[in-house]
């Protein structure tokens, strides 16, 4: 079956721009987290939602929010960019929970300048 | 705060060489443990999981890890690494409340 898939893979945008990022879960996956991967600092979880409910939250400021749909498919929005919002923004899909095997996207790298 | 730390950020290591990475959170509850690995160019992919049961257990390519529920530890080991074993390797928990916390990763570099 199709993995996750997440668009665009590559973003350029400028300082105080939003940006809406992408995924699409595996079929028959409900959880879908978001990560923001940077280097040194590894994976940074941001949120998780399930079944349109956001059952929990990373230390992000509110800056960054996300949003799930009926089919599982999930976004994520940051506001007011700032140049440390530049990273690769990982999305994961499980069947349930987080707790079970994560499947990873390829990513959305995104520029700040 | 639960957290989870991989002791080294870069390994170097000539093929055929054994590998352990080490991997300790802190959280003192009921865990599921993972490793991830990120082949350059290529997606996180999981590498082992540890729900229960033997805290030994086996992944892909060779790898096992070590659960010690003592140390807090989830230790991952190769006898024997080759070229193809050069990424990054990622050591995640989960402690309940729908989130998984990975560590900073280790970059492994494998010589030929």
């Amino acid at each position: 079956k199709a993995g996750v898939t997440q668009t665009p893979r590559y973003l350029i945008k400028t300082r105080g721009q939003q940006v809406t990022l992408s995924c699409s879960p595996i079929s028959g996956h409900r959880s879908v987290s978001w990560y923001q991967q940077t280097p040194g600092q590894g994976l940074q979880f941001l949120f998780e939602y399930f079944s349109e409910t956001q059952r929990n939250k990373g230390n992000f400021p509110g800056r960054f929010s996300g949003r799930q749909f009926s089919n599982s498919r999930s976004e994520m929005n940051v506001s007011t960019l700032e140049l440390g919002d530049s990273a690769l923004y990982l999305c994961a899909s499980s069947l349930d929970s987080p707790g079970d095997e994560q499947y990873f996207g390829p990513g959305t790298r995104l520029t700040v300048t | 705060a639960q957290s989870v730390s991989q002791h080294n950020h870069h390994v170097i290591l000539s093929e055929a060489a054994s590998l352990e990475l080490g991997c300790n959170y802190s959280y003192g509850g009921t865990v599921n443990l993972f490793w991830y690995v990120q082949y350059p160019g290529q997606h996180l992919q999981l590498l082992l999981k540890y729900f229960s049961g033997d805290p030994l257990v086996k992944g892909i390519k060779g790898f096992e890890a070590e659960f010690i529920k003592s140390k807090f530890s989830f230790n991952l080991r190769k006898p024997s690494v080759q070229w193809s074993d050069t990424a990054e390797y990622f050591c995640a928990v989960h402690t309940g409340g729908f989130k998984t916390i990975f560590g900073a990763g280790t970059r492994l570099f494998v010589k030929a």
